[in-house]
């Protein structure tokens, strides 16, 4: 099983339009964050949510957490074409320092003009 | 804006070649990491790096890989025989605080191709 599966795989969407994708998890988490990848680029962050959070808003984004259904959504209000990337959940499991993310497969995310 | 920058870019090996990889973390952070991503897989955790010494190492992390933080702004990785699939996209990344606070600066990722 993996941790931190997200869907759908892909998704396409006319600018203006909002977008939803969906992670799921299986172990108990920390924190979980989002972060975005443009093709061939490093990795964004783009917020994090708390364990004790439900919800948590940065800009467009919208970032909500269930702990009892282990899962997360990110929502990107008013999309623009240049939002247009790979998006990643991540989980921190935790240590005793040092953070050990456990990424998803992420969802490619297409704006179209 | 503070950048984790990594170099090389880009680079080409031929198999049993050590490779170093470079990383320059955000100044006064504190955690240091190494992920990878295959090409068209997901991002995998290798090693995290605190007060000079590893404290997270995954399974991926085997006695071919090290990392070393050699004086007080590189953070490298060194892979001492590589191996065809060890190609991948390497990403180095830092953070200020340490699990708990979680946000990771990631750099634009060195690619690895071993042939």
């Amino acid at each position: 099983s993996q941790q931190g599966e997200e869907d759908p795989q892909a998704l396409s969407i006319q600018e203006g339009e909002n977008a939803t994708m969906n992670c799921s998890y299986k172990t108990s988490i920390n924190n979980l964050q989002w972060y975005r990848q443009n093709s061939g680029r490093g990795l964004v962050h783009l917020i994090l949510i708390r364990s004790n959070e439900r919800e948590k808003h940065s800009g467009r984004l919208r970032v909500t957490l269930d702990t009892s259904k282990k899962s997360s959504s990110l929502l990107i209000t008013a999309s623009r074409a240049a939002d247009t990337a790979s998006y990643f959940c991540a989980t921190d499991v935790g240590g005793t320092s040092g953070s050990r993310l456990t990424f998803g497969e992420g969802t490619q995310l297409t704006v179209n003009p | 804006e503070p950048e984790v920058t990594q170099t090389p870019s880009h680079q080409v090996t031929q198999m049993g070649q050590e490779v170093i990889l470079r990383c320059v973390p955000i100044s006064n952070h504190l955690y240091f990491y190494w992920y990878r991503q295959i090409l068209g897989q997901k991002v995998e955790f290798l090693v995290s790096f605190y007060n000079n010494e590893i404290s997270e190492k995954s399974e991926i992390f085997d006695d071919q890989f090290s990392v070393e933080r050699p004086d007080g702004s590189n953070f490298t990785l060194k892979i001492r025989s590589t191996k065809l699939e060890d190609s991948a996209m390497y990403f180095c990344a830092s953070s200020e605080l340490d699990w708990f606070a979680g946000e990771l600066f990631f750099g634009e990722g060195s690619r690895l191709t071993v042939l």
